[in-house]
């Protein structure tokens, strides 16, 4: 199984600021299936990121992810009011599919 | 525009079975572009895969839960299915049903339900 350890657990940030969040693999994710996710309280997971460092479709691109192998980054340019929240990784790599344990960005 | 719908009892009692069943709108199960997925959350934690099958009824399953948990498809109502047995209250989570694509680069969660909350007690 592929452990996914995000950091920081959480990070407290301005808008306007950029936003840095790390996503690191017990194993390397072959062809960067990896993928990032937001939660906004009571809501569902929604997909922003997929292969690493592809934009879902209405993600702005504010957003952009990066990385391959073991260590993979999702970043915020600028960091707009309704980004604050918690952001998940997830390896599609190989089952079973693994999520981290999050990182929730909140407004300093 | 694809919609996913969680329904069942909000209250399981312990060692008792856990059953939940998604309804699919807007798309049709039985698209051979995806699998359909079950992921949980306890309050307040974060997100566990539990499963996923596609329309022909080939699963994949969490080796953690695998042994208690069954998830079928019914093709005819577009709903799939989660029973988890033998439920404690570890098991007490916000279950999600959410879509994947079947083919390996495109296995990442791209539409999910909004949940239903499951607690598990006496």
């Amino acid at each position: 199984e592929i452990v996914l350890t995000q950091s920081p657990g959480t990070l407290s940030l301005s808008p306007g600021e950029r936003a840095t969040l790390s996503c690191r693999a017990s194993q390397s994710v072959t062809s960067s299936y990896l993928a990032w996710y937001q939660q906004k309280p009571g809501q569902a997971p929604r997909l922003l990121i997929y292969g690493a460092s592809s934009r879902a479709t209405g993600i702005p691109d504010r957003f952009s992810g990066s990385g391959s192998g073991t260590d993979f980054t999702l970043t915020i340019s600028r960091l707009e009011p309704e980004d604050f929240a918690v952001y998940y990784c997830q390896q599609y790599d190989s089952s079973p599919w693994t999520f981290g344990q999050g990182t929730k960005v909140e407004i300093k | 525009q694809l919609q996913l719908q969680e329904s069942g009892p909000g209250l399981v009692k312990p060692s008792e079975t856990l059953s939940l069943t998604c309804t699919v709108s807007g798309g049709s199960i039985s698209s051979s572009f995806y699998y359909w997925g079950w992921i949980r959350q306890p309050p307040g934690k974060g997100l566990e895969w539990i499963g996923d099958i596609y329309y022909s009824g080939s699963t994949y399953h969490n080796p953690s839960l695998k042994s208690r948990v069954t998830i079928s498809v019914d093709t005819s109502k577009n709903q799939l299915s989660l029973k988890l047995s033998s439920v404690t209250a570890t098991d007490t989570a916000i279950y999600y049903c959410a879509r994947r694509g079947s083919s390996s680069s495109r296995r990442y969660f791209d539409s999910w339900g909004q949940g239903t909350l499951v607690t598990v007690s006496s």
